[in-house]
């Protein structure tokens, strides 16, 4: 079946450097991809997409990279914060309502 | 706008009890969503809605019932609740678009089935 998976289920970053978040996916029909952050106790909340027909896609301080030939993106946070601290998750959306969820990746900031 | 919203917030039940949890949004959304997140796997899709008086089946539908009576709010019914549906549940919503999907979430239900 479909899987979508991140390599790893904590980072520990310095304050101030920046931080990569990885995610893969198995589906090459998959078409749209969001990562979501979780701080305790919430809901996900967006941060930034992209879509199968870029590669590349940047918001404040956040950058999405999206490699099609190994199914892999990954989500790059310049200057780590304190506040960034939280769970991210990436979703794949692969057509109609089918969007499968990472099981997410714990980031640790230190200050 | 308060987005969306979830009562209740914590809920504790014996197995086999009832109970319903409430999704409401006011951002005219016309999808709307349930689902679980347990520890160490992601989020996933209960039922879903397309528009009001449409409800379908997610990847994990068993044990659970929805209704979508009004736009603005989606319900998600356990009939007789056993240990295994103890979990964070979280409602979201998503605008009509041929474009993003992005879906806005509400602050999640814990509820504990002992």
């Amino acid at each position: 079946g479909e899987s979508v998976g991140l390599h790893l289920p904590t980072l520990s970053v310095q304050e101030g450097d920046n931080s990569i978040i990885n995610c893969a996916y198995s589906n090459s029909a998959s078409d749209y991809f969001i990562w979501y952050k979780q701080e305790s106790g919430k809901g996900p909340q967006f941060i930034i997409d992209i879509r199968s027909n870029m590669d590349k896609r940047q918001g404040q301080r956040v950058t999405v990279l999206l490699n099609k030939t190994v199914k892999h993106l990954s989500l790059q946070i310049a200057a780590t914060q304190p506040g960034d601290s939280a769970v991210y998750f990436c979703a794949v959306h692969t057509g109609g309502f089918k969007t499968i969820f990472g099981a997410g990746t714990r980031l640790f900031v230190k200050a | 706008n308060a987005g969306v919203t979830q009562t209740p917030k914590f809920r504790v039940l014996k197995t086999g009890q009832s109970m319903t949890l409430l999704c409401a949004q006011d951002m005219n959304h016309e999808y709307m969503y349930w689902y679980r997140q347990d520890p160490g796997m992601g989020l996933r899709l209960i039922h879903y809605s397309v528009g009001e008086g449409t409800t379908a089946k997610g990847e994990v539908p068993d044990g659970y019932n929805v209704s979508r009576l009004k736009k603005q709010n989606f319900l998600l019914g356990l009939e007789s609740a056993a240990p295994s549906q103890t979990s964070v549940y979280f409602c979201a919503s998503s605008y009509v678009t041929s474009g993003s999907d992005e879906q806005y979430f509400g602050p999640g239900t814990r509820l504990t089935v002992t």
